[in-house]
């Protein structure tokens, strides 16, 4: 089956600096990859759709320039959170659309961030 | 806009049946599909429905109806494994498969 891969599951760093997720489609290509942010006991929350070879769209009220997202190749998306804080904490997940495919999404394992 | 309700909670025994409704507000609609999530994990892919009716995978079976705006997810033969929230989402563009989620029903499975 389909897999997603996203590295690193778990981070904790201090405030202040980035931290750089990948999101990686290891049996197909995808050229559409989305990010989700999900806080405890919460729903996933949409924060992008990153678009390969071209610039993410951005859902309202998330800030571009501190979530930067490259989605450089058919098989790999990265979210760079930039100087990040303790409210950014949170649970990433990304999940890729294999091309020709509907209905179904494949989920990332997500990535614990924790901002100290 | 989208919007999606469900509920928070729902408690059942071992070996039950279990029914999880979605109630949903979109703009748009490209079908509803249900996902899986255990405590820490990713979600999982359960079911998808685009048209009107029943879809049977094992032990879930999805509804949906679209002139009611309304689906639900039926989970059988209940086992404690099934414990893990599930929600309930839809699809709002036909390129894009944007998907926006419910909050999501915690189910327990109680031996």
């Amino acid at each position: 089956g389909a897999v997603v891969s996203q590295h690193p599951s778990r981070v904790i760093c201090k405030s202040g600096t980035s931290v750089k997720i990948e999101c990686r489609s290891l049996d197909f290509q995808a050229t559409t990859m989305f990010w989700y942010r999900q806080f405890p006991k919460q729903s996933l929350m949409l924060m992008a759709t990153s678009n390969e070879g071209s610039k993410a769209t951005y859902e309202q009220g998330v800030e571009k320039d501190k979530f930067l997202i490259n989605h450089a190749s058919l098989t790999l998306s990265t979210l760079t959170v930039t100087s990040a804080h303790p409210e950014d904490s949170s649970f990433y997940i990304c999940s890729a659309l294999r091309t020709g495919l509907t209905g179904e999404l494949f989920f990332g394992e997500g990535s614990r961030l924790t901002v100290l | 806009g989208q919007s999606l309700e469900q509920p928070s909670e729902v408690t059942a025994v071992e070996g039950a049946i279990v029914q999880i409704n979605c109630t949903y507000q979109t703009s748009g609609f490209y079908g509803l599909s249900w996902y899986q999530q255990h405590d820490g994990g990713a979600p999982t892919f359960l079911s998808y429905n685009a048209l009107d009716g029943l879809e049977e995978t094992g032990r879930f079976s999805s509804f949906l109806s679209r002139s009611d705006s309304y689906g639900y997810l039926l989970l059988q033969e209940l086992q404690m494994k099934d414990s893990a929230s599930y929600f309930c989402a839809v699809g709002d563009s036909g390129s894009a498969r944007q998907l926006t989620f419910g909050s999501g029903t915690q189910l327990t499975v109680l031996p």
